[in-house]
């Protein structure tokens, strides 16, 4: 079957950094993406790794390794409102997303 | 404003009515989902258009309709509720469903079946 593994909830420091872990198996894969959920709303989209290594977008980065099946989500500088669930989502071979069950990140001042 | 609506905010049904949730985007995207979220579960896939006039089933389709009579709508369909049909429904549209093309999403319909 087709399984993606997220820590469930981590908590962090403001100002600190934070690396959040995804494992997967899955039928094929078409690209790795990590979204933001806040309490209450929607997912929003954070990056995408199609490649091995690591994409840079201003305070978060992911890591992708394929052939280990393991992606890294990891996020600096933390601040309040980076409080949310960090859901990790692997495109299979039909084209569609299998979403991990997400982490839920707590940051303490 | 560009982006994807979804109706109603929130719903309560009693087991056995008919129910549609209504989803419509304006960013003329190809595709479109219907996902489910569950406490301690990842988004599930229900159904899925990859373009107007075309739908297929996700990972759990049983109890759910849906149809794409143009690009912009993609209403679901609960033709008899139960009440493991309680859930948090997201609907989410993406330009194309390969590559980078990230999914957007609608701020969901919170639906609990008695």
């Amino acid at each position: 079957g087709q399984n993606i593994d997220q820590p469930t909830e981590m908590t962090a420091t403001e100002g600190a950094i934070v690396q959040i872990n995804c494992t997967y198996q899955t039928s094929g894969f078409n690209g790795l993406f990590w979204y933001q959920q806040h309490a209450g709303e929607a997912p929003t989209f954070l990056s995408y790794n199609v490649l091995d290594g690591l994409e840079e977008k201003g305070r978060f980065s992911s890591f992708l390794s394929r052939s280990k099946g393991y992606s890294y989500l990891l996020l600096k500088e933390l601040q309040m409102k980076d409080s949310a669930s960090y859901l990790c989502a692997v495109r299979d071979s039909n084209y569609q997303l299998i979403w991990g069950a997400g982490t839920k990140l707590i940051i303490k001042p | 404003i560009a982006g994807i609506t979804q109706a109603p905010t929130s719903q309560i049904l009693a087991a056995g009515r008919r129910m549609t949730l209504r989803c419509t985007q304006d960013m003329r995207h190809n595709a479109m989902y219907w996902y489910r979220q569950d406490l301690g579960l990842g988004l599930r896939l229900i159904h899925y258009s990859n373009t107007a006039g075309t739908t297929g089933k996700g990972e759990v389709p049983d109890g759910y309709s849906v149809s794409r009579a143009n690009t912009d709508d993609f209403p679901l369909t609960l033709a008899s509720a139960v009440p493991s049909q309680t859930s948090v429904y997201f609907c989410a549209s993406s330009q194309g469903s390969t590559g980078g093309n990230e999914q957007f999403f609608g701020p969901g319909t919170r639906l609990t079946v008695l």
